[in-house]
């Protein structure tokens, strides 16, 4: 059974800190990670991919990869309100069409 | 524009009837999915649909559900017999295929809302 664990949070972060979500995943044949953003009552959209071990930035948002440790993250620059959202990590596998969710992190960023 | 068009946006059904869930994605991609997320739970596979064909699916994709796309542009899924435990949103997605670059990147609909009475 393929898993993606997520602290559910919430976390509060005020605006421009830093935000930290975090993510391990139990299947080390996965390929692709990925983090999608989630506000109130909209579907998934889309906010990092990453496929290799290491750092990967796009704007204010760094995703970051450690398949020995199962672990993933997202790392979020000068929060902003516009931020706060659910985030959820997904796991996808080569040769596979599934991808699997973590039940995702509540971010809320305080003005 | 929505690359995946979802409709109806929400439904309400009695339990037991039959409900026919629609999607059209804009763009010609070949590789199609439903999703599901229960009001505060996790987005849950369902099935993924590749030519014309169920490539892969869940445990809960079972003989209540089914997927086709009948006219080669809308990719419908059909639940037989609803029960008050369908309630959910359902989302289509599509991506642009396995490879390794992109692999598995969704693009959702804006979803589905069934609430089964």
């Amino acid at each position: 059974q393929k898993e993606v664990e997520q602290n559910s949070g919430p976390l509060s972060v005020p605006e421009g800190a830093i935000a930290s979500l975090n993510c391990t995943y139990s299947d080390r044949g996965s390929q692709s990670f990925f983090w999608y953003r989630q506000y109130s009552g909209k579907s998934p959209e889309l906010i990092m991919s990453i496929y290799s071990n290491g750092d990967k930035e796009d704007g204010r948002f760094t995703a970051q990869l450690n398949k020995a440790s199962q672990y993933v993250s997202l790392l979020i620059r000068d929060s902003q309100p516009s931020d706060s959202a659910t985030y959820l990590c997904a796991v996808g596998y080569t040769g596979g069409f599934k991808t699997i969710f973590g039940a995702g992190t509540r971010l809320f960023v305080k003005a | 524009e929505p690359e995946v068009t979802q409709t109806p946006s929400h439904q309400v059904t009695q339990m037991g009837q039959e409900v026919i869930l629609r999607c059209v994605p804009i763009s010609n991609h070949l590789y199609f999915y439903w999703y599901r997320q229960i009001l505060g739970q996790k987005v849950e596979f369902l099935v993924s649909f590749y030519n014309n064909e169920i490539s892969e699916k869940s445990e809960i994709f079972d003989d209540q559900f089914s997927v086709e796309r009948p006219d080669g542009s809308n990719f419908t899924l059909k639940i037989r017999s609803t029960k008050l435990e369908d309630s959910a949103m359902y989302f289509c997605a599509k991506s642009g295929g396995g490879d390794s670059s992109g692999a598995n990147v969704l693009t959702f609909g804006a979803g589905s809302r069934l609430t089964v009475l």
